[in-house]
């Protein structure tokens, strides 16, 4: 069965950095696109980041562009999501979510249980 | 404001058929499959509906997505205690090249 687990939250100052990791498993990782979305303390769910199947192109959100970036490694089958020059509004549980095919436009559509980020 | 509109909240007592409704734009909704997300609290969103009107095996049939225009909707057939949750709509947003969600409906069983 699909599996994504997430690692790497944890409590940081505002201004550093941080790597999440999501490691996959029960399906062809290199056939789907692959997802960050967060969700803030009492906010709803905000995207972040898309990757495509290949990692050849990717897409972020307003809020994080030029100081996140999200990378795949497919002989691994783990997903990252570098998170520079932190702020506090990037306080949110951060999951990792699987496309639902190689299409970039794909929605999520498995996700894993989430990692804590807290800038502060 | 979220890009997609979503009322923050519905409620209907069990039994009951509830309709939650999703407003985007040409860029969105209008051009892209919407989908559907259920998210209880302390645990992973899960996908009720895709493609617009899609579910998922496993999906019971009492949700039911639908289409048209610029706007989605999501029905609930003999609403359960269990579907108390938060929904969200969500879709690609071609002018924005990136994917955008909806603010989330906090949906409460009577």
């Amino acid at each position: 069965q699909v599996q994504l687990v997430e690692s790497g939250g944890g409590v940081v100052q505002p201004g550093t950095s941080l790597r999440l990791s999501c490691a996959a498993s029960g399906f062809m990782f290199s056939s789907h696109v692959m997802h960050w979305v967060r969700q803030a303390p009492g906010k709803g769910l905000e995207w972040v980041a898309v990757i495509a199947h290949d990692g050849d192109n990717k897409y972020y959100a307003d809020s994080v562009k030029g100081r996140f970036t999200i990378s795949r490694d497919s002989s691994r089958k783990t997903l990252y999501l570098q998170m520079n020059s932190l702020r506090a509004e990037d306080t949110a549980v951060y999951y990792c979510a699987r496309g639902r095919n190689y299409y970039d436009d794909s929605g999520p559509d498995y996700w894993g249980q989430g990692t804590l980020v807290t800038v502060s | 404001q979220s890009v997609l509109t979503q009322p923050p909240s519905a409620s209907g007592t069990p039994g009951q058929r509830v309709t939650i409704s999703c407003s985007g734009s040409s860029s969105n909704i209008g051009s892209h499959s919407a989908y559907w997300y259920q998210h209880l609290p302390g645990t992973a969103p899960k996908l009720l509906i895709f493609g617009n009107n899609q579910r998922p095996s496993g999906v019971p049939d009492r949700f039911f997505g639908a289409k048209s225009g610029t706007s989605a909707s999501l029905a609930i057939n003999g609403l359960r205690s269990e579907d108390e949750a938060v929904y969200y709509c969500g879709a690609w947003d071609a002018s924005l090249s990136g994917w955008v969600f909806g603010g989330g409906t906090k949906l409460t069983v009577l």
